[in-house]
């Protein structure tokens, strides 16, 4: 099956700070969506990629889509506390609806 | 804001007993998904629903699951019998379609199934 490998698996950073995390897939997807997922929450949509290498921007949030439609990345600038949670890469293939989804980034953010 | 509802937030169940999840999904949307995450893992496709008929399913959803919409609103998970490898928190979620911008899900949040 599709898997999806995120890295790095978690961070620590201090507030401020600016975080990069990445998704690699084994096969190709057509879209690729992040999410963030609090304890206990459902995961939450923060930004939707629809064209090989775009680049999108939610606020403090930039997240990419491949070029080779593999893989993404997402950063997160000047962090703050409540950035705290685990960060999903899902993608989505040409004719399914279903989301493959990441291992997770957990961050964690000092003050 | 609208939202995809989940009852209830978490289930207690005896090994072998049936349950059954329920969501209510986003008034307008038309397709729905249920998905579950066992503790510390990744969220992991189960099932998606579209005109009162699965679409697609995943290897996870085998003969002991069935899904249904009974009504207009109400979008529900059925374990019929539950193992203990069945623990875990179930998400349901929703989408207006299937095409780029509009196929993006909604995920409620979630019943977490404990099976003793």
């Amino acid at each position: 099956g599709q898997q999806l490998n995120q890295s790095p698996q978690s961070m620590f950073i201090q507030e401020g700070e600016d975080v990069s995390m990445n998704c690699t897939s084994s096969s190709i997807f057509n879209t690729w969506l992040w999410y963030k997922q609090d304890p206990g929450e459902g995961p939450v949509l923060l930004i939707a990629l629809y064209k090989a290498g775009e680049l999108t921007s939610n606020g403090r949030l930039t997240a990419q889509f491949g070029i080779t439609r593999k893989d993404s990345f997402l950063n997160i600038s000047a962090s703050i506390p409540s950035d705290v949670g685990i960060y999903f890469c899902a993608g989505r293939g040409s004719t399914a609806s279903k989301l493959t989804f990441g291992t997770g980034t957990r961050l964690q953010v000092t003050l | 804001e609208p939202e995809v509802t989940q009852t209830p937030s978490h289930q207690v169940t005896q090994m072998g007993q049936e349950v059954i999840l329920r969501c209510v999904p986003i008034s307008n949307h038309l397709y729905f998904y249920w998905y579950r995450q066992i503790l510390g893992q990744k969220v992991e496709f189960l099932v998606s629903f579209y005109n009162n008929e699965i679409s697609e399913k995943s290897e996870i959803f085998d003969d002991q699951f069935s899904v249904e919409r009974p009504d207009g609103s109400n979008f529900t998970l059925k374990i019929r019998s539950t193992k203990l490898e069945d623990s875990a928190m179930y998400f349901c979620a929703s989408s207006a379609g299937r095409a780029s911008r509009v196929a993006e899900a909604f995920f409620g949040q979630g019943t977490r199934l404990t099976v003793v």
